[in-house]
């Protein structure tokens, strides 16, 4: 079963407008982090905004928000006054916090491809 | 000053060639990965290491073997390449273990295999 779920391949977005990326993650742990990562076209990996469940408060870095529900495993990035260079795959990814074995290690979501429109 | 730097960003080599990808951190993080990209831009974990345990994925090829001099580098070796290998290999660093802990990318390694 997949651990995280993206269920938006690709979205667009109109300059300067709020979008929404989806994320559901799937885990029996107490203790995990969630990740979101940001990759151009030029194929580098930019971490963007960090949640850890016992974290009470959403998290926010700029103009990017984390939506974290917890009871409904969803931690959906939030990307406010969208801008051209924001055009991207954007991934999330969860850390467990049973590590030994390949537990532990950040696992990724399919990602999706949002596209900015002037 | 680069924090996780890999070298070649590009590699094109024939099938059956040796190749090796190398990483290298300054942030003083005890865990090194490698991950696996592939063409529909999935990301796969490929090994961790840190400084007492080396944990490899079941589903990587034996051909595919890291190699760490030291705390700082963790350098991927590719033994008789396959067309199927072709992909872009990430290697990245975490302070720890721990999940809170997030990971430092490089920049990646495209590698085309012909």
């Amino acid at each position: 079963a997949q651990k995280i779920t993206q269920t938006q391949p690709g979205m667009f977005v109109q300059e300067k407008e709020a979008v929404t990326l989806d994320c559901t993650y799937d885990t029996s742990d107490q203790s995990y982090g969630l990740f979101w990562y940001k990759q151009p076209s030029s194929g580098e990996m930019i971490f963007l905004i960090y949640q850890g469940s016992y974290d009470e408060q959403n998290a926010t870095e700029g103009r990017y928000s984390l939506n974290f529900q917890k009871a409904r495993k969803s931690a959906n990035l939030v990307i406010s006054a969208s801008q051209l260079g924001d055009s991207a795959m954007y991934f999330c990814a969860m850390r467990e916090g049973s590590y030994g074995g390949s537990q532990g290690n950040l696992i990724f979501g399919k990602g999706t491809k949002l596209s900015v429109k002037p | 000053d680069t924090a996780v730097s890999q070298t070649p960003k590009y590699l094109v080599t024939q099938m059956g060639n040796d190749k090796s990808i190398k990483c290298e951190q300054n942030l003083g993080h005890d865990t090194m990965y490698w991950y696996k990209q592939d063409s529909k831009k999935f990301l796969k974990i490929m090994f961790s290491y840190n400084n007492k345990e080396l944990i490899i994925n079941e589903t990587v090829p034996n051909r595919f073997s890291p190699k760490s001099p030291d705390k700082a580098h963790l350098n991927l070796h590719i033994n008789s390449l396959e067309l199927g290998d072709s992909a872009v290999y990430f290697c990245a660093s975490s302070q720890d273990s721990g999940w809170y802990s997030g990971y430092t990318f490089g920049s990646g390694t495209r590698l085309t295999v012909v």
